[in-house]
């Protein structure tokens, strides 16, 4: 069974700083990667995904995210952080097409001025 | 983007009553919800999976008796936590998908269960 590991509980960073957010899942056969976002006191938000075709998937908010099938990883990526991007990150996976998302822990990302 | 709602956002009710947590596609109609369950510190973990219309497909180890979903229409799922107990105290999530397959799952505020 498909598992996700976020290995960073929490990363502070200080605005306009880079960031990565680790993620690495246990299997690369037909899976599909995600990244989302949590503001307090709302849903997860959709960041960006990969389901096949370029390595490199651009998201919103400036977000990016590479995957590694070498080193089954998928981490998310910003050059210039802003504070308003504090929140809680997931990284999720499918497998075999299948619609069940498991997720990683969760990583928080705070952003200090 | 789509639009899931969940009622109420908190609740705190005595231990041995039912609980009951809404969740609504507000602008999609949504052929199945899923609803996860979130423990502090950990991942949401998936508790069962429903489709409009008929019984809800639960996760093992999730006591079917005990959570209670209904999926009556294409905007309304509803996850009933019968006579709760503290150990049931979490902070529980909602999503909606259209269509089948792989499509985006959208996701509710989640509703946060505190039992005395």
């Amino acid at each position: 069974a498909q598992s996700v590991t976020q290995l960073d509980s929490q990363v502070p960073v200080f605005e306009e700083a880079p960031v990565e957010l680790r993620c690495n899942y246990s299997s690369s056969v037909s899976v599909y990667l995600f990244w989302y976002v949590q503001y307090p006191n709302q849903g997860l938000q959709l960041l960006l995904k990969y389901l096949s075709g370029s390595t490199l998937v651009k998201g919103i908010n400036g977000f990016e995210a590479e995957f590694n099938k070498s080193q089954t990883s998928f981490h998310l990526r910003k050059p210039s952080v802003h504070i308003s991007d504090t929140a809680e990150y997931f990284c999720a996976a499918t497998q075999g097409g299948s619609e069940k998302l498991v997720f990683g822990k969760g990583t928080k990302l705070t952003v200090n001025p | 983007g789509a639009v899931v709602s969940q009622h109420p956002s908190r609740v705190i009710c005595k231990s041995g009553t039912s609980v009951k947590i809404e969740c609504r596609s507000l602008d999609f109609q949504a052929t199945t919800m899923f609803w996860y369950r979130q423990f502090p510190k950990k991942s949401l973990m998936l508790m069962a999976t429903s489709n409009e219309g008929s019984k809800a497909t639960y996760e093992q180890g999730v006591e079917k008796d005990k959570f209670l979903i209904n999926h009556a229409s294409l905007t309304l799922s509803t996850l009933t936590v019968t006579s709760a107990h503290p150990e049931d105290s979490s902070f529980y999530i909602c999503s909606a998908r259209v269509g089948r397959g792989y499509n985006e799952q959208f996701f509710g505020p989640g509703t946060r269960l505190t039992v005395l």
